[in-house]
């Protein structure tokens, strides 16, 4: 089992509509979990960070985190064409210097 | 600010020889990191430093040294590159070992 498992997709969406992107993680003693945005040929981007069970929001973006079920996710309302990239999923544990990434979803937003 | 900052941003190297991949950050961060990204595969920790004067090594180690020069950089050299190194490489810096990681531009190196 991977560490940090997300679906490759891609996952379409019709603009405006929400889109729900999911990762599960093996490590119960995950602590810090983390969502960036990678435009084809760019470097990954800082979307958000959640340490704490629930939601959080920023903007057009909510993440949630479940530790007892082991997923976080990310769901973008209102979604654009311009929102069209990989999302990367990463969890740091709580005994590791390091952030453990998934392989991404590919998501794509059509008008 | 620039951020993360990674020269060159392209290579290419004939099968080994050898080449330095810089690496600077103005965040007054403490902890940078070193990756790699092949399709398919996601990104892949080489080392990582967290904090100055301390380095480690992460998933995929072999083949490369790294140097942490002080606390803005840190450099990534491949003594005898090898086609299975062809690949783009992402510096990363953060506040700590905790906290977001924030990458440079990348570099896209190919080795024939």
């Amino acid at each position: 089992q991977k560490e940090v498992e997300q679906n490759s997709g891609p996952l379409s969406v019709p603009e405006g509509a929400i889109a729900s992107l999911n990762c599960t993680y093996s490590d119960r003693g995950s602590q810090s979990f983390f969502w960036y945005r990678q435009y084809s040929g760019k470097s990954p981007e800082l979307i958000m960070f959640i340490y704490s069970n629930g939601d959080k929001e920023d903007g057009r973006f909510t993440a949630q985190l479940n530790k007892a079920s082991q997923y976080v996710s990310l769901l973008i309302r209102d979604s654009q064409p311009s929102d069209s990239a990989t999302y990367l999923c990463a969890v740091k544990t709580y005994n590791t210097d390091k952030l453990i990434f998934g392989t991404g979803t590919r998501l794509q937003v059509f008008p | 600010n620039a951020g993360v900052t990674q020269t060159p941003k392209f290579q290419v190297l004939k099968t080994g020889q050898s080449m330095t991949l810089q690496c600077a950050q103005d965040m007054n961060h403490n902890s940078m990191y070193w990756y790699r990204q092949d399709p398919g595969m996601g990104l892949r920790l080489i080392y990582y430093s967290a904090s100055e004067g301390t380095t480690d090594k992460g998933e995929v180690p072999n083949g490369y040294n790294v140097s942490r020069l002080n606390k803005r950089e840190f450099s990534l050299r491949l003594e005898s590159a090898a086609p299975s190194q062809t690949s783009v490489y992402f510096c990363a810096s953060s506040q700590g070992p905790s906290y977001e990681q924030y990458f440079g531009p990348g570099t896209r190196l190919t080795v024939t």
